[in-house]
């Protein structure tokens, strides 16, 4: 059966820091991949989607970044966290091809101070 | 901006009662799915109606579809508190998924 795994669960970063949130999924193979940020009380917010490795597709400019340096492998990036940066952060897959189900991660809390 | 509305933004019902949450939607569809979400958790997948399908049912889940008017509906009967969560819908485009503004379910026991 498929899993899918992200951590850190909860994240304390002060206002400038780095940020790298990991997210990992086994028991399929070429999935595609999303990260979503949910505000407190509000819905998901697409913020990258990769259908492939090295293939990544913004949805939102700002500060953070994607990568899929594997194919089971996706990894949320900032140089500098900015206050606006806090939220609830998910990961999810779905089989390619024609969209039906959607499976997310137990998803990443982060506070920026 | 999120293609699909939902209403209403919560709701508060007794334990025993009937819950009704509808989604609306702006483009055409291949499918539309409904998720749960519990504070704190990530979403779960409930269940999923094709755009040639008018009605679908699981376990206590009852959902339609209407493709003329571009709307769904999730019943969710004999709630219980255990059902306490929000609820969304989605629709999926070619390699994304357009997630609605979500319905927080309250049952009170």
């Amino acid at each position: 059966s498929q899993t899918i795994h992200q951590w850190p669960a909860t994240l304390v970063q002060p206002v400038g820091s780095p940020l790298s949130l990991e997210c990992t999924v086994e028991g399929t193979s070429n999935p595609n991949l999303y990260w979503y940020r949910q505000a407190a009380g509000r819905g998901l917010q697409l913020l990258f989607y990769s259908v492939g490795i090295g293939q990544i597709s913004s949805e939102v400019p700002q500060n953070l970044s994607a990568s899929r340096p594997q194919d089971r492998q996706f990894i949320l990036s900032s140089k500098k966290l900015l206050l606006s940066d806090s939220g609830f952060y998910l990961c999810a897959w779905s089989v390619s091809g024609v969209l039906e189900t959607q499976y997310f991660g137990p998803g990443t809390r982060l506070l920026v101070l | 901006s999120q293609q699909g509305e939902e209403d209403p933004q919560a709701l508060s019902i007794q334990e025993g009662e009937n819950a009704t949450m509808n989604c609306s939607y702006k483009t055409s569809i291949n499918n539309l799915q409904w998720y749960r979400q519990n504070s704190g958790r990530g979403l779960v997948h409930l269940i999923l109606i094709r755009s040639n399908e008018r009605e679908k049912h699981s376990g206590r889940l009852r959902v339609t579809l209407d493709t003329s008017k571009k709307s769904s509906s999730l019943l969710i009967t004999a709630s219980r508190a255990a059902d306490t969560a929000s609820y969304f819908c989605a629709t999926s485009g070619t390699y994304k998924y357009i997630f609605g503004t979500g319905t927080r379910l309250k049952v009170l026991a």
